[in-house]
């Protein structure tokens, strides 16, 4: 059972381009989250979907940012309009339930982007 | 050797040394926790879970103590090895809540 598959593991992009980020989650498994990080700091939380659904997005940007998850294929983070301050690594986690039963999340292993 | 996660962001202890990780929350209402384990350049990793009705649960050579009383959750590490080197965080949520919150994390060095 492959865990969660995120790519591509690194990408840059120039200032004004979209970056979009894919995410796999395990086998099974029916919610996603997204958390950005930046260095040497905490993991924060952007969204979180089930299929085809946005449960919670309280941590997104209002703008340029948009997440989904599809009934078919992985979930998608994209970024429009890049900006430098977008740089960081994103992470995505999955879990077979909702994080309401207490459930851990098991993360990939990132996408770093960096923004040139 | 034993730090507390927001005032000392970094721990060196010597190998075959015990660890302990300290975290602070804030939420009274969480009532469940997980530590991560995070390598350079990799996504965080689950060490160990509990639950708020717990106030300590033990794993391979790692152990998790709750105090609810004053909000603070450690992580111990028996004998600490070379590969246990990461960064440690400490998450809590609540169970109307969607989303796990992660502390700043602990930087664990472990000195041959």
């Amino acid at each position: 059972n492959a865990g969660v598959m995120q790519n591509p593991r690194h990408l840059v992009r120039r200032r004004g381009q979209e970056a979009r980020l894919r995410c796999s989650p395990m086998k099974g498994h029916s919610h996603v989250y997204w958390y950005r990080q930046l260095p040497e700091e905490g993991l924060k939380f952007m969204v979180y979907l089930q299929k085809e659904n946005i449960i919670d997005e309280s941590g997104m940007p209002k703008e340029r940012f948009s997440a989904e998850f599809p009934k078919e294929g992985p979930s998608i983070l994209r970024i429009q309009q890049v900006v430098r301050g977008d740089s960081a690594a994103y992470f995505c986690a999955s879990s077979p339930r909702g994080k309401g039963t207490g459930t851990e999340a098991f993360f990939g292993q990132g996408t770093r982007l960096t923004v040139v | 050797g034993e730090s507390v996660g927001l005032h000392l962001p970094t721990l060196s202890v010597q190998e075959g040394d015990n660890s302990i990780i300290n975290c602070a929350y804030s939420n009274s209402a969480s009532d469940y926790f997980i530590w991560y384990k995070q390598e350079s350049g990799k996504g965080p990793q689950f060490i160990i879970d509990i639950r708020s009705n717990m106030d300590k649960r033990q794993g391979q050579r790692v152990t998790v103590l709750l105090n609810k009383t004053v909000k603070h959750l450690s992580l111990q590490i028996a004998a600490t090895q070379p590969g246990d080197s990461a960064v440690y965080f400490c998450a809590e949520t609540f169970n109307t809540g969607n989303q796990f919150y992660f502390g700043t994390g602990t930087s664990l060095t472990v000195i041959p």
